[in-house]
């Protein structure tokens, strides 16, 4: 299995502009986790889902950002408009089931917004 | 106060000592912990699970204490490899909330 694959691996944007981030889980997974990272907040929870349905957005900052999973093999978070602190490393996880199994990561997003 | 707090470091320890983190989670509904490992640059990868016995895996042995509320990672005789951030891990529900790592750095 190729693991979570998240694209694009870098992006650098101006301020105001709109950002997608994408990314494919592991087949037959269940659960799908955006996080995103930085140096003084680290792993923040942003939106996860379960059988392509959001279960819990609470940690989405703003209504700038939105995530969607269209299917059970995609899914993706959209920053519109984008600013600088929105400037981190973009995370997209799955699992099979939530409860005491492993999250696989994908390699990240780092996103740039000048 | 973080929902997962731990110790940022850095530490930086001799080949072949032993480390040991500590971490410390402010729920007590958080039913299960994990230690995860993030290499520079790269994505998390799960390093344990922590059981309330303690568990041991190789070098490495994780020790929870629910009544404190604290997790632990000791690291036996430390390789250069084990330089990494190590990211410490509460599951409340469906929710995984991580700490903020603590940065190991192992010395030759």
């Amino acid at each position: 299995d190729a693991g979570v694959i998240q694209s694009p691996r870098h992006e650098v944007t101006e301020m105001g502009q709109e950002v997608t981030l994408r990314c494919k889980p592991i087949s037959g997974h269940d659960y799908l986790f955006w996080y995103r990272q930085t140096m003084m907040r680290g792993l923040e929870l942003l939106i996860y889902f379960n059988n392509n349905v959001p279960i819990d957005d609470s940690g989405m900052p703003e209504d700038r950002f939105s995530a969607k999973m269209p299917n059970a093999s995609f899914s993706t978070l959209k920053i519109q408009p984008s600013e600088p602190r929105d400037s981190a490393v973009y995370f997209c996880a799955s699992s099979l089931v939530a409860v005491n199994t492993e999250a696989f990561f994908g390699q990240g997003t780092r996103l740039t917004v000048v | 106060r973080k929902e997962v707090e731990q110790d940022p470091g850095p530490f930086n320890v001799p080949e072949g000592a032993t480390v040991a983190f500590n971490c410390t989670y402010s729920n007590s509904a958080s039913q299960s912990f994990f230690w995860y490992r993030q290499d520079c640059r790269k994505e998390p990868k799960l390093l344990m699970s922590v059981y309330s016995s303690g568990n041991e895996d190789g070098r490495f042995t994780a020790q929870l204490n629910r009544a404190s509320q604290y997790i632990s990672l000791l690291i036996r005789d430390s390789k250069l490899s084990d330089s990494a951030t190590y990211l410490c891990v509460a599951l409340r529900g469906e929710k995984l909330t991580f700490g903020t790592g603590t940065r190991l750095t192992i010395i030759p």
